[in-house]
């Protein structure tokens, strides 16, 4: 079946520093999302891209979908303690659902 | 507009017991899902709904089972827990239009001995 994988699965940053994290698809996506879940919280949506090559940003969040459609990326420039949580990209499954990525722990040290 | 609220928030089961976690939303959306958390492996789809009436099986729904009588609600029930449903719970409910955005509700922690 479909599976996404992401990397690093934890990542720790001193504040000020960027952080990156790395979202493959097994199969072809046609839109991929990504949610941060603050600790104790529930995820909450940020993005959706859908076309191959999109660049998408919000703030200091850039956020860029392959040409291939298959794999993505988020990037914080110079992070903040208020960006620490976990950060999942999900992308369509089987009938009306979508497939989540493990996940990549944030931690931000002041 | 309260979105999507989840009841209840902490419960502690007893291996064998039973129960029902409650999902109401209020934004009118058609799809709507349960997934359980469990540490490094993400989001794992139980069951999902299309809409009032209908249900569907996810990645994991085995010990579980649905219900979507009123559209606004999404019923998940144990028949009989057991440990390894120890989890952390979400619904969720779906948007439509430009993005099909998940808007998910705050959590259930159960925890089953």
């Amino acid at each position: 079946g479909q599976q996404v994988m992401q990397i690093p699965q934890y990542q720790h940053v001193q504040e000020g520093e960027d952080f990156t994290t790395y979202c493959n698809s097994s199969t072809t996506l046609s839109n991929i999302q990504w949610y941060k879940q603050r600790p104790g919280g529930h995820p909450v949506f940020l993005i959706q891209l859908v076309k191959s090559g999109e660049v998408k940003k919000q703030k200091r969040l850039t956020f860029q979908f392959g040409e291939a459609k298959k794999n993505s990326s988020l990037h914080i420039t110079a992070t903040q303690t208020t960006d620490v949580g976990t950060y999942f990209c999900a992308g369509p499954g089987y009938g009306q659902n979508f497939v989540f990525g493990p996940g990549t722990r944030l931690s931000v040290l002041p | 507009n309260a979105g999507v609220t989840q009841t209840p928030k902490f419960r502690v089961l007893k291996t064998g017991q039973s129960m029902t976690l409650l999902c109401a939303q209020d934004m009118n959306h058609e799809y709507m899902y349960w997934y359980r958390q469990d540490p490094g492996m993400g989001l794992r789809l139980i069951h999902y709904s299309v809409g009032e009436g209908t249900t569907a099986k996810g990645e994991v729904p085995d010990g579980y089972n649905v219900s979507r009588l009123k559209k606004q609600n999404f019923l998940l029930g144990l028949e009989s827990a057991a440990p390894s449903q120890t989890s952390v719970y979400f619904c969720a409910s779906r948007s439509t239009g430009e993005a099909e955005k998940l808007f998910f509700g705050s959590g259930t922690q159960l925890s089953v001995l």
